[in-house]
This record gives structure tokens, C-alpha cells and sequence, in this order.
């Protein structure tokens, strides 16, 4: 797998486990997003970072918390998570963000089951 | 923010027969328009897509028209064949950087 790479592919976890999504990137993009897929809905904008900052929270609940060390990595640390988190995971990363921004590279996802 | 909508959600053709997808946005300032494909199981991926100073950009059996004035840009894709069978989802960038998506379009080529 080249280009954006996101683990572990699939993970089921009880509503009171602790647990972390992983995204790494070494296309030396500087932008990183979490997006969340449901069944049959648009793609929910979760999380970016620029330049390892964070620039926008989607009005996320708590118990998603992100975490990006450096530009090439971006973590999603999950808590208490309720069953209608169950969702396909994805990360993305641009070269930048803003106007001059164009096109995104996704990562497979993480495909989370909530019980 | 930017709001984008895609229709329809579902969409079957007969191989060798074309495939539109149509998606409308509400921001004007919006200046670019990804379209991507995702076959099950796997990642979005980037197949075309079109700037603000353009009305149609064509790639072999895809196509991409933009009507900046009704706010609706559309996917044609010619001569379908059943690889072409996906999930689709158009997409809007708007000022505010935040490339925000339709709901998706599931397209089955029936052989």
C-alpha cells in the first residue's frame, strides 16, 4: 500500500475499551483529515490538521479525541464510544489547504463496529 | 458552509450504455469540483475533476460538465463497462478549504 495508510483495517470494540485509529502519510503533504462514512450518507468531516495544528473541529463529540505528532501522522483516540460510531474511519492529507488545495488522498479506513 | 447534493443514489445500466451522475452545491464561492470512485472495500480514489474557469473536462470514457450559474456540475460516463460498477461521490471546495461531499451514488453495470 502506497500513499496514505491507515490501521487496522477493521476493529470491533465494547463501548467502555480504549482504543486508537492510525494514519501515516510520507507523500510530505501538509494536511491531514479524519472523515467518518456512514451507510448512505455524505462523508462527515471529523478533524484537520495543517502543519501538525489543528484547524477544525467538526463539532465532534469528546469521546473522539485526535491526536498529530508531526505531518506525516494523525491519530484518532476512541473512549466510550456508542454503538452508532460504527463507521467506516477514513484519513485523508492534501499538499495544503485553502483555494491553492487540490485533490485529497484517502486511505483505505478503518472499519469500526461499536458493541 | 458548502451543501452538496447528489442524485440519484442508486443507478443501474446495461453494459456499453451511458451513466450520468448530477450533483448540485450551494456555495458560490465553491471553486472546485473532485469526483470520486469507490469500489467496495476500498479507499476513494480521485478520477476527475473540474475548476471554477472551466465548463467541461473530459478523460477517456469520463466526463465532467459545470454550470456555474445553476450551481450543478455532472459525471458522464460513456460506454460503461462492468469495472465501472461503484460507489460515486461528487464533491465541493469551498473558500473555507473544506471539500464537502454528496451522499454517494452506487452504480451497478449489469452485463
Amino acid at each position: 500500500e502506497t500513499g496514505v495508510t491507515q490501521t487496522p483495517r477493521h476493529l470491533v470494540m465494547g463501548m467502555t475499551n480504549k482504543k486508537s485509529l492510525k494514519c501515516e502519510q510520507h507523500l510530505g503533504h501538509n494536511a491531514m483529515y479524519w472523515y467518518k462514512q456512514s451507510a448512505k450518507k455524505p462523508l462527515e468531516l471529523m478533524f484537520v490538521y495543517n502543519f501538525k495544528e489543528q484547524t477544525e473541529n467538526n463539532s465532534v463529540p469528546s469521546r473522539f479525541s485526535p491526536e498529530c505528532p508531526n505531518s506525516s501522522h494523525l491519530f484518532l483516540h476512541l473512549h466510550t464510544l456508542q454503538p452508532e460510531d460504527s463507521a467506516l474511519y477514513l484519513c485523508a492529507s492534501s499538499q495544503d489547504l485553502g483555494v491553492g488545495n487540490y485533490g485529497y488522498t484517502f486511505g483505505s479506513g478503518t472499519r469500526l463496529t461499536v458493541v | 458552509g458548502e451543501n452538496v447534493e447528489q442524485h440519484p443514489s442508486t443507478l443501474s445500466v446495461q453494459e456499453g450504455d451511458s451513466a450520468v451522475i448530477k450533483c448540485t452545491y450551494s456555495d458560490s464561492a465553491s471553486n472546485y469540483f473532485p469526483w470520486y470512485k469507490q469500489e467496495l472495500g476500498k479507499r476513494p480514489q480521485l478520477i476527475i475533476d473540474i475548476r471554477s474557469n472551466v465548463g467541461e473536462k473530459k478523460d477517456q470514457r469520463i466526463a465532467v460538465t459545470l454550470n456555474k450559474t445553476a450551481k450543478h456540475f455532472s459525471l458522464h460516463i460513456t460506454e460503461t463497462q462492468p469495472e465501472d460498477s461503484a460507489v460515486y461521490f461528487c464533491a465541493g471546495l469551498s473558500n473555507d478549504y473544506k471539500l464537502s461531499f454528496g451522499a454517494g451514488t452506487t452504480v451497478t453495470v449489469r452485463a
